[in-house]
């Protein structure tokens, strides 16, 4: 199985909105509504932001947004916080049984 | 609240097995709606799935890591375990634990990081 395709990068303002794209397949973002984001500041376990592709967990905050068209999902982030620069992660399930990662996307928050 | 704990050796030599071992604490191991999966991330790299196994020992590998991987349980431990057998520098990577669906990795272990030697 191949990697979710994610850009390596993306920056923004405080104050701006983002989104970060992730592309697969019709046998994995495309097949279910199970995707997930995930953020990872340096040194530490990625947290769950999104699950299945817009639901928010509990305590992150509302400015944190997901959705999906056909075989890509999107992250959005609006009103950019410093605290918002990390690495994002994006996660489908697949129909073959196996769960599959994008390569992930830095945020820079300029 | 649920924790997960890595444990087992920083060092591997090649060609070795590497073997790690999840130790769950604040809930039930054999709970039906939770997955419990590995997943691997090099240094200055991303996130990669290694596998999952569900209580009843029904195990999911990735593809590219199947012929040398397996993943066992132990539920009167609550423990889960990696074996990665065949390990080459490629191989080092901090290991996570975690606890997850099929829509969702919602707890996380701390992650330990293993090394294979060149």
């Amino acid at each position: 199985q191949s990697a979710l395709t994610q850009p390596a990068s993306v920056s923004g303002s405080p104050g701006q909105s983002i989104t970060i794209s992730c592309t697969g397949t019709s046998s994995d973002v495309g097949a279910y509504n199970y995707v997930s984001w995930y953020q990872q500041h340096p040194g530490k376990a990625p947290k769950l932001m999104i699950y299945e592709v817009s639901n928010r967990p509990s305590g992150v905050s509302n400015r944190f947004s997901g959705s999906k068209s056909g075989n890509t999902a999107s992250l959005t982030i609006s009103g950019l916080q410093a605290e918002d620069e990390a690495d994002y992660y994006c996660c489908s399930y697949t129909s073959s049984s196996t769960w599959v990662f994008g390569g992930g996307t830095k945020l820079t928050v300029l | 609240q649920l924790q997960l704990q890595e444990s087992g050796p920083g060092l591997v030599k090649p060609s070795e097995t590497l073997s790690l071992t999840c130790t769950v604490s604040g809930g039930s191991i054999s709970d039906a709606n939770s997955y419990w999966g590995w997943i691997r991330q090099p240094p200055g790299m991303g996130l990669e799935w290694v596998g999952t196994i569900y209580y009843t020992g029904n195990s999911y590998y990735n593809p590219s890591l199947k012929s040398r991987v397996t993943i066992s349980i132990d539920t009167s431990k609550n423990q889960f375990s990696l074996r990665l057998s065949s390990v080459t520098a490629a191989d080092t990577a901090v290991y996570y634990c975690a606890r997850h669906g099929k829509a969702r990795i919602d707890y996380w272990g701390q992650g330990t990081l293993v090394t294979v030697p060149s």
